[in-house]
């Protein structure tokens, strides 16, 4: 079945530390996203890529890395300059036409000790 | 600037009781509108989406909404709610299907009683 893996489901680090959440898709999609999640605040766009090689900042980017080396794959670290990296993050990735939407992984749950 | 408002943060409704959960979106142009679901702890399911023609949109779990231009809404509705429609609702915007970049709305967590 085609989808998009998420891994590890639950990450703990300690302060200071850059770490890296993978995410792999076999839809053979050419968009992938990174967001995160807090309580009470909604989906926020963290980077985009729309092709290999190729990604853009979202609204909350400082702190963050990506890389798209590989269309299947949109790798997001998150180094020791993020302020507060505690959170829940979810990947996407999308297709383009009439069958436009995200199909979401399940989420890297990411706790900062 | 595009925007999405969900305007109730938390609902909660008896199960067989019917639901509205309300979305407003800003952008002058036609929209692609979009409702996803999402269990605790995991990622967002597509309920049903509006890209253009019928502005009735038919969904996943018996799930609609209604695309009203004239009053910028996208509000979804199930005539009986079931135990297991409670979940976080987001709505989202984007101005083409060519372009990604998806806006959500803070979303709106339904809580179901007996």
């Amino acid at each position: 079945d085609g989808g998009i893996t998420q891994s590890p489901k639950y990450l703990f680090r300690k302060e200071g530390q850059n770490v890296t959440l993978s995410c792999e898709q076999n839809l053979n999609h050419d968009a992938m996203y990174w967001y995160r999640q807090d309580p009470g605040q909604g989906l926020r766009l963290i980077y985009y890529s729309q092709i290999v090689n190729d990604f853009q900042k979202g609204d909350i980017a400082e702190g963050y890395s990506v890389s798209r080396e590989k269309k299947e794959s949109f790798p997001l670290t998150v180094t020791s300059a993020q302020k507060n990296p505690t959170a829940f993050y979810l990947c996407a990735s999308s297709t383009t036409g009439s069958n436009y939407g995200y199909t979401f992984g399940s989420g890297t749950r990411l706790t900062v000790v | 600037a595009q925007s999405v408002t969900q305007p109730d943060i938390h609902i909660t409704v008896s199960e067989g009781a019917s639901l509205e959960l309300r979305c407003n979106y800003s952008y002058g142009a036609t929209p692609y509108l979009f409702w996803y679901v999402q269990s605790p702890g995991q990622g967002l399911q597509l309920l049903l989406k509006y890209f253009s023609g019928d502005t009735l949109v038919q969904g996943i779990k018996g799930f609609e909404a209604e695309f009203k231009r004239s009053q910028s809404s996208f509000n979804l509705r199930k005539p009986s709610v079931h135990w297991s429609d409670a979940a976080e609702y987001f709505c989202a915007v984007t101005h083409s299907s060519n372009t990604g970049k998806l806006i959500f709305g803070q979303g709106t967590t339904l809580q179901v009683k007996p």
